[in-house]
């Protein structure tokens, strides 16, 4: 098993655009969920999702979608990108929601 | 407001001088209580699950533990390679029945040979 990959591991944009972070695991895991983490807080959720087709927002939700059109598959995008969305962003998932979560390599993004 | 403090947010050990890791909570509707490991640049790797107070789990050196409050991490003569960032993370449940995660900002061990 890969567990849960992430790409790419670094991406540099500049204000205003656009991109995908991609996120798959290959574990048949019903919940997934994208994180980021910032210098003095802790990993702070965005959205996740329970299921193929069903997603919810977190805590952090502002200028990010995401989509679940497979149960390995999990995409989180940047509609238009903004310094304060400079961070590492991880995407983990686990079996059930109640499990404890398996988290990818991260994605190290900059936003100039 | 729910909340989880983690301390000290730093911490240096000699080789072989055991120590405690805190993280207290509040927070309603608990679920479970997880640990996570991270090293620099590398995703927060699953430790231990706690469910109720009185509970204790154990893995190698570390040993988890879990009261109404708070949780310990006991570290029992450690060795540089358990230099990480550790993590705790409370999950619980809202009223609307949907699950919601919060971590704690972590604490940075150093473990010096």
């Amino acid at each position: 098993n890969a567990g849960v990959t992430q790409t790419p591991k670094f991406q540099v944009l500049k204000t205003g655009q656009s991109m995908t972070l991609q996120c798959a695991q290959d574990m048949n895991h019903e919940y997934m969920s994208w994180y980021r983490q910032d210098p003095g807080m802790g990993l702070r959720l965005i959205h996740y999702s329970v299921g193929a087709g069903i997603t919810d927002q977190g805590e952090v939700p502002n200028g990010y979608n995401v989509s679940r059109s497979t149960t390995e598959d999990f995409p989180l995008r940047l509609l238009s990108a903004a310094p304060s969305q400079t961070s590492v962003y991880f995407c983990a998932s686990s079996y059930r929601v109640y499990n404890e979560q398996f988290f990818g390599p991260g994605t190290r993004l900059t936003v100039l | 407001e729910d909340q989880v403090t983690q301390s000290p947010e730093a911490l240096r050990l000699q080789e072989g001088e055991s120590s405690s890791l805190n993280c207290s909570y509040t927070v309603s509707g608990l679920r479970g209580l997880f640990w996570y490991r991270q090293d620099p640049g590398k995703g927060p790797e699953f430790l231990f699950t706690l469910y109720s107070a009185g509970e204790e789990k154990e893995k190698e050196r570390l040993k988890a533990t879990l009261t109404k409050k708070e949780s310990f991490l006991h570290i029992t003569a450690p060795k540089p390679e358990d230099s990480a960032t550790y993590l705790c993370a409370v999950q619980a449940v809202r009223t609307s029945g949907t699950y919601k995660y919060i971590f704690g900002t972590g604490t940075r061990l150093k473990v010096l040979a």
